[in-house]
């Protein structure tokens, strides 16, 4: 089945600078990668995801690249802010996500003020 | 609050009983999926359905069984026979096709002593 590797595991950057989560899967046949964010205590959420036929995808200060031949795809935060504080999941899958992810074992991103 | 519903919040249960958790949309979402989820991990998915009467196994469904009665409705029963039952467990429901995204309920902490 796809495993799914997540780096790094904490992650702690100044407000204002950038940050970047980094995923690696295994099944050259996933096709959909999603990223949810998931605040203490609270349900995740999708913030972005990304198909296998884009390379890259930008929602404002989010944006997702993907390189299907070194399977890997990396979360990329600009200007961070305090509430970007959060642990944050990767996932990939085959159909769509239509039989379920699977996830990375999360980043927990810090923002210094 | 996100169509999708988790009861209850919290679970408390003697060892070798078993214990039903329940998750109900109002999303008119055709597939429901239940993700486990323990500290420092990723979540992991127990059991999915994509449509009602059908359910399939993921990764870890040992020790779990469930139904799909409703379009509704997904309840998990977590049997004795699952070893390490105390965890986060969180429902989700997608539309079903590919490429869509899934929406977490609150989830349920279960604490077995």
């Amino acid at each position: 089945g796809e495993n799914v590797e997540q780096h790094p595991s904490t992650l702690s950057v100044q407000e204002g600078d950038s940050a970047v989560i980094k995923c690696t899967y295994s099944d050259s046949a996933s096709n959909y990668f999603p990223w949810y964010k998931q605040e203490l205590g609270k349900r995740p959420q999708l913030i972005i995801d990304i198909r296998s036929n884009v390379g890259e995808k930008k929602d404002q200060r989010i944006a997702v690249t993907l390189n299907k031949t070194a399977k890997h795809f990396s979360l990329h935060i600009t200007e961070t802010q305090p509430e970007d504080s959060a642990v944050y999941f990767c996932a990939a899958s085959m159909r769509g996500g239509a039989d379920g992810l699977t996830f990375g074992k999360g980043t927990h991103l810090i923002i210094q003020p | 609050d996100g169509g999708i519903t988790q009861s209850p919040k919290y679970l408390f249960r003697k060892e070798g009983q078993n214990v039903t958790l329940s998750c109900e949309q109002n999303l008119n979402h055709d597939a429901m999926y239940w993700y486990r989820q323990d500290p420092g991990q990723g979540l992991r998915l127990i059991y999915y359905s994509q449509i009602v009467n059908d359910f399939q196994k993921g990764d870890i469904a040992e020790g779990y069984s469930v139904s799909r009665e409703k379009k509704e409705s997904f309840p998990l029963t977590v049997t004795s026979a699952q070893k390490n039952p105390t965890a986060f467990y969180l429902c989700a429901s997608s539309i079903g096709r590919q490429n869509t995204e899934a929406f977490f309920g609150q989830g349920t902490r279960l604490t077995v002593v």
